[in-house]
């Protein structure tokens, strides 16, 4: 069964720590994406990958860090400088080669920070 | 990437079809139209994309207008469980820009 998974769906942690959200797909994609969208907004991202090993600040890269050791995996890292990381935060994944690349998204982890 | 605008909401019967309005009247000529629609508190699920033709699949249509610079989508027979934010975004790199989309109700 191919597809996305992020997890947990609900994380709550305390002001000042940092947490890590995983995001994993077995649909052999080499893109891998993070977004964040806030109440009644629209998604915004943090962060991309294209390949492994290699990935690019989005829109709104501060006070949060990736890494993309394999091909399957892209975790983030909502850092203590971020903010305001209450957030729902979506991970999303494509092929990757070229335009149009349709991306395909994840159920989400909805972060509280308390 | 060009910018869309969408209106804020619509409601339609169930059963009948759901015509969704997108503007993007300054987008390119390699600028692909994607549609993408949330249920609340999920990800979102792509529905459909087009660059100059019509398109349709199982889900819905893809009507594209000849100067490219609107679109609607087509949903031919809406259910309660069609109830979404709809998403209109046009695009030719990897970053899809959502703007605030179209919130249907479909109503019994």
């Amino acid at each position: 069964d191919g597809g996305i998974t992020q997890s947990p769906k609900y994380l709550f942690r305390k002001e000042g720590q940092n947490v890590t959200l995983s995001c994993e797909q077995n649909l052999n994609h080499d893109a891998m994406y993070w977004y964040r969208q806030d109440p009644g907004q629209g998604l915004r991202l943090i962060y991309y990958s294209q390949i492994v090993n290699d990935f690019q600040k989005g829109d709104i890269a501060e006070g949060y860090s990736v890494s993309r050791e394999k091909k399957e995996s892209f975790p983030l890292t909502v850092t203590s400088a971020q903010k305001n990381p209450t957030a729902f935060y979506l991970c999303a994944s494509s092929i990757g080669v070229s335009s149009p690349d349709t991306q395909y998204f994840g159920p989400g982890t909805r972060l509280t920070v308390l | 990437d060009a910018k869309t605008t969408q209106p804020p909401s619509m409601d339609c019967a169930e059963g009948r079809a759901a015509n969704l309005p997108c503007n993007h009247s300054t987008i390119s000529g390699n600028e692909y139209v994607y549609w993408y629609r949330q249920i609340h508190s999920q990800g979102p699920q792509y529905i459909i994309h087009g660059l100059k033709n019509n398109e349709t699949n199982e889900m819905a249509s893809l009507i594209i207008t000849e100067d490219r610079k609107s679109s609607t989508l087509i949903l031919p027979h809406a259910t309660l469980r069609d109830t979404a934010v709809y998403y209109c975004i046009v695009r030719v790199n990897n970053d899809m820009r959502f703007g605030a989309g179209t919130r249907l109700t479909v109503k019994p």
